[in-house]
């Protein structure tokens, strides 16, 4: 059973860029979120993924979008890069169906983000 | 707004000892307490979880105790190990979809 996968591991980009992260989840898993983890600090929930709809959003700006594909992969973007945007991205995935279940969450390693 | 507060941040104990890590939150719909496990450049795992129907759930040498009238939860680790120096993280949930993470505590076991 292969885990989630994330990619890039590590990335830099100066403000005003734009990135794209992905995320492929765990086999049999058809809900994808996305965290916020600056550090020192603790998951910050962006979004949700099911069915490739967004199913719940964070507090977060328009700026960070996202997608998710028919083979339940997803991606993360974010336009117009901050500083404050550095940080390590998290993405999870779980074998709920729209957020019902048993609630755990399988993270994967996370792409690390530097705004220059 | 924190909704989910955690203490303490840092947190030392000897080999053999009891790490005790708190965590209070306000949101009376959440029904969902999970803790996480965090190593250095890994995302966060597991590690258990509890419901509110229950006022302490026990796994190996791992143990939630959940108090509702007081809003509050903790995490026990009896015999605390090297092996068990991470950063630990609880959470809350009221509809699977968005959880709430504390701001994490990183433990040390000293050998």
């Amino acid at each position: 059973e292969t885990g989630v996968t994330q990619s890039p591991t590590h990335l830099i980009k100066t403000r005003g860029q734009q990135v794209t992260l992905r995320c492929s989840s765990q086999s049999g898993h058809n809900t994808v979120s996305w965290y916020q983890q600056a550090l020192g600090q603790g998951p910050q929930f962006i979004f949700q993924y099911y069915r490739e709809e967004e199913n719940g959003r964070g507090n977060f700006p328009p700026r960070f979008s996202g997608l998710q594909f028919p083979n339940y992969s997803s991606e993360l973007n974010v336009n117009a890069l901050e500083l404050d945007d550095s940080a390590l991205y998290l993405c999870a995935s779980s074998p709920l169906a729209g957020g019902a279940g048993t609630g755990e969450l399988f993270f994967g390693e996370g792409s690390r983000l530097t705004v220059l | 707004q924190q909704q989910v507060k955690q203490s303490p941040q840092s947190l030392i104990v000897q080999k053999g000892g009891i790490s005790i890590i708190n965590c209070a939150y306000e949101n009376t719909a959440f029904d969902y307490f999970p803790w996480y496990q965090q190593f250095p450049g890994k995302g966060p795992a597991l590690l258990i979880a509890i419901r509110p129907d229950v006022s302490e759930k026990k796994e190996g040498r791992f143990t939630i105790s959940f108090n509702k009238s007081a809003k509050q939860f903790s995490l026990h680790i009896m015999d605390s190990q090297p092996g068990d120096s991470a950063t630990y993280f609880c959470a809350a949930s009221s509809t699977g979809n968005q959880f709430y993470f504390g701001t994490g505590t990183s433990l040390t076991v000293i050998p």
